[in-house]
């Protein structure tokens, strides 16, 4: 059964002070692995898509890296306003491309 | 926005009844994707449409039931609604059926079943 573990399950940051998020998978032949970024209440807002390890993939102030094992989501000095929950989900090759999905990670930067 | 929608947004219930949450996808979006959002479960994916046709099925109650639509829209029926059912529902859509392409998201239904 594919499984996806995000660690930690929150993380407080003052703004400007960078740091990671983690993504470790067990998902049958990989096929892509997601990044989505989630607002209380709201539906996932995509980011990124990872498709073999050693790829990475820049957005402002946010980096995702893939490994054979897992996945980082990298901070650079953030904002207010990126706080929200980070969700990241994998897809198989025999799995009709439905998403198995991390519990995420609460990420709260203080200003 | 994303161009997926749903609607309702929101849904109060009550315990017994039945009710019909309902998507449309991305312009062009041949596949539907369904997920069900609480918060000791996380997201979990209920079952996927392609162009009209059942594709994969997750841990989806029997009381559950969808469809899609020649128009590709899609519902998503609940019945027999237990205080359990209540949870964010999401819909996803994306080109094609191939597991690479990038699913987008609609908003939500927010099912409260008292």
């Amino acid at each position: 059964e594919d499984q996806v573990t995000q660690s930690p399950e929150a993380l407080r940051l003052q703004e400007g002070e960078s740091s990671s998020l983690n993504c470790s998978y067990t998902v049958s032949g990989l096929r892509g692995l997601f990044w989505y970024r989630q607002d209380p209440g709201k539906g996932p807002e995509f980011l990124f898509t990872l498709y073999s390890a050693g790829e990475e993939k820049e957005k402002e102030r946010l980096k995702a890296t893939l490994t054979k094992k897992e996945s980082f989501l990298h901070i650079t000095a953030p904002k207010p306003e990126d706080s929200a929950t980070y969700l990241c989900a994998g897809t198989g090759g025999t799995s009709y491309g439905k998403l198995t999905f991390g519990q995420g990670t609460i990420l709260t930067v203080h200003p | 926005d994303s161009g997926v929608t749903q609607t309702p947004k929101h849904l109060i219930t009550a315990t017994g009844q039945r009710v019909t949450l309902r998507c449309s996808p991305r312009s062009g979006d041949l596949s539907v994707y369904w997920y069900q959002q609480s918060l000791d479960q996380g997201l979990q994916f209920l079952i996927q449409y392609y162009n009209g046709e059942e594709r994969a099925k997750g841990n989806i109650l029997e009381r559950f039931s969808a469809q899609q639509f020649p128009d590709l829209h899609s519902e998503l029926n609940l019945s027999s609604l237990e205080l359990g059912d209540s949870a964010l529902y999401f819909c996803a859509s994306r080109f094609s059926g191939e597991s690479t392409d990038t699913q987008y998201f609609g908003p939500g239904t927010r099912l409260t079943v008292l």
